[in-house]
């Protein structure tokens, strides 16, 4: 099993649906991420957690609300879907601050 | 805001042709990660650099941290096919989260 899964895979949702993504993590980790990749700029942050009672923003939350359920699991909503939040969404946990971080596959999520 | 820029965004050689990708910051780095992902794939850690100066090598690949510790490089000696994918570096200001950079997208040509 991977160390970090995420469900979906894939998702095609519509314009104003509320959408969940899911990340869950067997390394045991307190900190979890959620990114965004586009095309030409890189990763971007979501959010973050670096316990179960610990959320922070990133910098480019708006639109998107998180959840940390337990220290395996965190995951991203967006509670309106608008077509400019088509992308690839990628968690990751890490050890802590100077650790290196270890990144789910990805859900790719395409609003139409 | 804290970014860190890396260049050149694509970059294609020929198989056995070095590549080497560059990141650079205006403001003093805590330290700097570096990530490789394939294509269709997530982004996997490759190593890293907390010293000033600092040089490490993994076979083909070797990662430098500048004496300032505000650029970074990553150089990749004779490339081969499974080279092939995107180089990102990921820096710490001194927060306790990772900038990334906009990445590298390396393709070979056989």
């Amino acid at each position: 099993d991977a160390d970090v899964t995420q469900t979906p895979r894939n998702r095609i949702t519509k314009t104003g649906k509320r959408i969940m993504l899911e990340c869950s993590q067997t390394k045991g980790h307190d900190r979890m991420y959620w990114y965004r990749q586009d095309p030409g700029l890189g990763l971007r942050l979501i959010y973050y957690s670096f316990d179960v009672k610990d959320i922070n923003k990133g910098e480019i939350s708006d639109g998107y609300s998180v959840s940390r359920q337990a220290q395996a699991k965190f995951s991203l909503s967006l509670e309106s879907a608008i077509p400019n939040q088509t992308a690839l969404y990628f968690c990751a946990t890490s050890s802590g601050h100077r650790a290196g971080y270890t990144f789910g596959s990805g859900t790719r999520l395409t609003v139409v | 805001g804290q970014q860190v820029m890396q260049i050149p965004q694509y970059q294609h050689v020929q198989e056995g042709e070095d590549f080497t990708t560059y990141c650079n910051s205006s403001t003093t780095l805590s330290n700097i990660q570096w990530y490789k992902q394939r294509p269709g794939g997530h982004p996997v850690f490759l190593i890293q650099l907390v010293k000033s100066g600092e040089v490490k090598k993994q076979k083909r690949l070797t990662f430098q941290f500048g004496e300032a510790k505000k650029n970074s490089s990553l150089h990749i000696t004779a490339t081969q096919t499974t080279d092939v994918g995107t180089y990102f570096c990921a820096a710490l200001f001194g927060n306790e989260k990772l900038t990334f950079g906009t990445g590298t997208r390396l393709t070979i040509i056989p």
